[in-house]
C-alpha cells in the first residue's frame, strides 16, 4: 500500500525553540492532515489542509501543503512542554481513505 | 458530547481467546473506522464503514471482523486470537463530506499471551 514519510523520527529540543517537521509521499494527495498524539490518548487533529500552497495556522502552529501535493510541513513556534507528544501526518486522494506517516517524537526540554 | 469512546482500555488475552472490542460515537458521523498501531508505526486501517449495514475491509483485516447495525456502534471482533494481534486500537470516525477528518477514541491496549 501506499507510505508516507515523516522526518525527523524523533527530535529533541529546548523550550522556546521552533521545531520544523515534514512529510513525504510517493503518491499526490488532494488532504492532508495533522495530528497530535498524547501518551496513552488517541491522535487529535491540529491542522487539515485542502489545496496545493495552502498555508494554515493554529495558535502556535502552521502548516503547509506542498506545491508538488506531495509533502507537507508542520512548524511549532516557541515549544513549550506541553507540545510533547507525537505527531502524525495523514494524506489522501478523493474518494480514498487516509493514509497515516510513522510519526515524529517530539520531546521538550525545560 | 463525549464523541468517540471506545472499551476495555486495556486487556490481555490468551492465545485462541476471542473478545470484542467496542466503540461508540454520538457525533451522527456515517464513517466509522478501526485502526491497529504498532510500536513505531504509523496507523494501519483494519475495517472501515460507510454507514450503517456496510463495512468494507482496510489494509490488515485479517483476524478481525465488524459489523455496523447502528450509526453510533462499530464493534471490532477477534475471534482466535494470536500474539501478532498484540497493538493499540484506535477506533475514528467522520462525516463523509468535506476533507473527512477523523475523529478518534482513547484506543485500547491489547496484549495476546
Amino acid at each position: 500500500g501506499q507510505q508516507l514519510n515523516q522526518s525527523p523520527q524523533s527530535m529533541f529540543i529546548q523550550e522556546g525553540e521552533d521545531v520544523s517537521m515534514n512529510c513525504t509521499s510517493s503518491s499526490i494527495f488532494n488532504t492532508w492532515l495533522w495530528y497530535k498524539q498524547e501518551p496513552g490518548e488517541g491522535p487529535v487533529l491540529l491542522i487539515a489542509l485542502y489545496k496545493a500552497g495552502e498555508l494554515t495556522s493554529n495558535g502556535r502552529l502552521t502548516a503547509q501543503f506542498g506545491i508538488t501535493r506531495k509533502d507537507s510541513f508542520l512548524n511549532i513556534s516557541a515549544s513549550i512542554p506541553s507540545d510533547v507528544g507525537i505527531y502524525f501526518c495523514a494524506g489522501r486522494n478523493y474518494g480514498q481513505n487516509f493514509v497515516f506517516g510513522p510519526g515524529t517524537r517530539l520531546s521538550v526540554l525545560p | 458530547n463525549a464523541g468517540v469512546t471506545q472499551t476495555p482500555k486495556f486487556r490481555i488475552l490468551k492465545i485462541g481467546q476471542s473478545m470484542t472490542l467496542q466503540c461508540t460515537q454520538d457525533m451522527n458521523h456515517n464513517y466509522m473506522y478501526w485502526y491497529r498501531q504498532d510500536p513505531g508505526m504509523g496507523l494501519k486501517l483494519i475495517y472501515y464503514s460507510v454507514g450503517a449495514g456496510i463495512t468494507d475491509k482496510g489494509e490488515v483485516p485479517n483476524g478481525y471482523n465488524v459489523s455496523r447495525s447502528t450509526t453510533e456502534d462499530f464493534p471490532l471482533r477477534l475471534e482466535l486470537a494470536a500474539p501478532s494481534q498484540t497493538s493499540v486500537y484506535f477506533c475514528a470516525s467522520s462525516y463523509p463530506t468535506g476533507a473527512g477528518e477523523q475523529f478518534f477514541g482513547p484506543g485500547t491496549r491489547l496484549t495476546v499471551l
